[in-house]
């Protein structure tokens, strides 16, 4: 079956640090990949997705590559703020058929100031 | 204001209880979801719903039941056969075409006494 694997953190940066949070996946056929962020308290939201190998998703300065080679998502962004505090997800969709969305663990994001 | 609004955000269950977690949608999507969100383990999918008067098991669906009567609409309940319900609860909907994108609520969190 499908499955994401992502670490559960936290990961601790000072403001205006680099940001690397690393998902991998496993699936059949040709997933879409997606990040969630989720804001203490609230639900998730949608922040990027790529549809296929080699397209880069952005939004918000953060960024993700669909890299079939190594079935990794890894999410980056140059210089994180306090305001990106939250947890992230990595997720996939399958392609035909019903398309079930597999979530990771989700990665908690600290951010100091 | 288009969205997913969830109720009530706070719950408490008494031992042999059964409580209703409501979910309702005003975005025209026909799939809806309910995903419980637990520490360390993610979002996982409780039961889903892609056109109204079915619905599908998920993975952990023992101890839960679902309708859906009416398009808007997707109430959850948790039975007093869920040994462990104490768990942030999350609904979610998707219209065909678009990737399989999730759209969520701001989840309700159920509590034990």
């Amino acid at each position: 079956g499908n499955s994401v694997t992502q670490m559960e953190g936290p990961v601790t940066l000072s403001e205006e640090a680099f940001l690397t949070i690393n998902c991998t996946y496993t699936a059949t056929g040709y997933p879409s990949l997606f990040w969630y962020v989720q804001y203490p308290g609230e639900g998730l939201q949608l922040l990027l997705k790529a549809t296929k190998a080699d397209d880069k998703g952005s939004n918000k300065g953060f960024e993700a590559t669909y890299r079939k080679e190594t079935t990794s998502f890894h999410l980056e962004k140059g210089s994180v703020q306090v305001s990106d505090s939250a947890v992230y997800f990595c997720a996939l969709s399958s392609s035909g058929g019903y398309q079930k969305v597999t979530f990771g663990i989700g990665t908690k994001l600290q951010v100091i100031p | 204001d288009g969205g997913i609004t969830q109720s009530p955000k706070y719950l408490f269950r008494k031992e042999g209880q059964n409580v209703t977690l409501s979910c309702e949608q005003n975005l025209n999507h026909d799939a809806m979801y309910w995903y419980r969100q637990d520490p360390g383990q993610g979002l996982r999918l409780i039961y889903y719903s892609q056109i109204v008067n079915d619905f599908q098991k998920g993975d952990i669906a023992e101890g839960y039941s679902v309708s859906r009567e009416k398009k808007e609409s997707f109430p959850l309940t948790v039975t007093s056969a869920q040994k462990n319900p104490t768990a942030f609860y999350l609904c979610a909907t998707n219209q065909a075409g678009e990737k399989n994108i999730q759209y969520f609520g701001a989840g309700t969190r159920l509590s034990v006494l």
